[in-house]
């Protein structure tokens, strides 16, 4: 089936502790997003990229890096420069619009990182 | 910030019609409307855009006025499990702005 998977589905670290959190793809999407969700908020963008070997900072972000080495593979790392890293956190891709067109983004699951 | 308004909360009875409305006052000439939707823990779900026209698909009818400052979602025949959260959104640029959105209870 093809498809946005995000492992693992809930996380436990540290305070102080770096953490990878996993986002991979096999729908030949050339776009993908992550997206920081807090409760009662709607998402707000960390980092996206929208080719293998380059990305741009959203929104959000101080704390964290990305890299985009694979095409399919886009990790994102919560670092322990960011203050209040406890949320949800959902990785999505999209097709590159062409002619100006719009590509939907599909969202993956979403892994729920808590910081202790 | 995101460019839009939508009420914060609404119920609608099961195989009602839910209609949300969505404020976009500022919107510019070329920028379309987006919503989505997001069930309790999961990633969002697209659901349709326009931009100036009506449209519909399997899910739902989008209406937006002439001016285009304002829209609504119709969900015509709604269900229990269209209790979600629905977001509208006007694309800026690349990137796709979330607000609050409009949490929507089904009820028997």
């Amino acid at each position: 089936d093809g498809g946005i998977t995000q492992s693992p589905k809930y996380l436990f670290r540290k305070e102080g502790q770096n953490v990878t959190l996993s986002c991979e793809q096999n729908l030949n999407h050339d776009a993908m997003y992550w997206y920081r969700q807090d409760p009662g908020q709607g998402l707000r963008l960390i980092y996206y990229s929208q080719i293998v070997n380059d990305f741009q900072k959203g929104d959000i972000a101080e704390g964290y890096s990305v890299s985009r080495e694979k095409k399919e593979s886009f990790p994102l790392t919560v670092t322990s420069a960011q203050k209040n890293p406890t949320a949800f956190y959902l990785c999505a891709s999209s097709g590159v619009p062409a002619g100006g067109s719009y590509n939907e983004q599909f969202f993956g699951p979403g892994t729920r990182l808590t910081v202790l | 910030d995101a460019k839009t308004t939508q009420p914060t909360s609404m119920d609608c009875a099961e195989g009602r019609a839910a209609n949300l409305p969505c404020n976009h006052s500022t919107i510019s000439g070329n920028e379309y409307v987006y919503w989505y939707r997001q069930i309790h823990s999961q990633g969002p779900q697209y659901i349709i855009h326009g931009l100036k026209n009506n449209e519909t698909n399997e899910m739902a009818s989008l209406i937006i006025t002439e001016d285009r400052k304002s829209s609504t979602l119709i969900l015509p025949h709604a269900t229990l499990r269209d209790t979600a959260v629905y977001y509208c959104i006007v694309k800026d640029t690349d990137k796709l702005i979330f607000g609050t959105g409009t949490r929507l209870q089904v009820f028997p």
